[in-house]
């Protein structure tokens, strides 16, 4: 089975903190990507990555950076938090073969900004 | 870009009953994906279903790619089936999924 486990559940950060987010998946793959789910905007991606090192901005790329050093770890950080960046953040690995192209998700973290 | 509607958005069953959920998306697609989100918030991947039919137990989804929609089935619900189901098309190589709001069922003992 797949597995995308994130460093914490639950956060709670003061405005202007540097805030690190990390995502790991154990099946070697190449695509992964962090969302972020609000109540009545759904999920929305912030970035994502197709290669170590390799990164697109999403719909909503601002305020936040990525890095991927190697191909299992994608993180996500928030250089400067802000009340606005408090929400749900799920990180995501695609399976991509012959009969199936499927994204797999880790836990979320609940990050709250005061 | 590619629009995806899901109906209805709020659903409340009896333990036992049956429910069709609906995803209706305004373009051609060739990824079309079904999660359900558990009231901890973890999304599981239910179906990769770009086409035709499958069935997970008493999960089956169904796919009519030329008519832009798909239906998920589930029957004898039961408590555990309460959360968010939302259905995803992939939007473009990169693997963007553009997302429904959701259906948001409630299963009933």
């Amino acid at each position: 089975d797949v597995k995308v486990t994130q460093s914490s559940r639950y956060l709670v950060k003061r405005t202007g903190e540097k805030v690190f987010l990390e995502c790991v998946q154990d099946m070697d793959h190449e695509n992964m990507f962090w969302y972020r789910q609000d109540p009545g905007l759904g999920l929305r991606l912030i970035y994502f990555s197709y290669d170590v090192k390799m990164k697109e901005k999403g719909d909503i790329p601002e305020g936040y950076s990525v890095s991927r050093e190697k191909k299992e770890r994608f993180s996500l950080i928030l250089e400067s938090a802000s009340t606005n960046q408090t929400s749900m953040y799920l990180c995501a690995s695609r399976r991509q073969g012959a009969s199936t192209d499927t994204q797999y998700f880790g836990p979320g973290t609940r990050l709250t900004v005061l | 870009g590619i629009q995806v509607e899901q109906s209805p958005p709020d659903l409340i069953l009896q333990e036992g009953a049956n429910s069709t959920l609906r995803c209706n998306f305004s373009d051609s697609v060739n990824n079309l994906q079904w999660f359900h989100q558990n009231p901890w918030g973890q999304l599981i991947n239910l179906f990769y279903i770009p086409s035709g039919t499958k069935q997970n137990g008493r999960l089956s989804a169904t796919t009519v790619a030329t008519e832009r929609y798909s239906l998920l089935y589930i029957s004898s619900s039961q408590t555990t089936d309460s959360g968010v189901y939302f259905c995803a098309v992939l939007y473009n190589q990169g693997g963007k999924l553009i997302f429904g709001q959701g259906t948001e069922l409630s299963v009933k003992p």
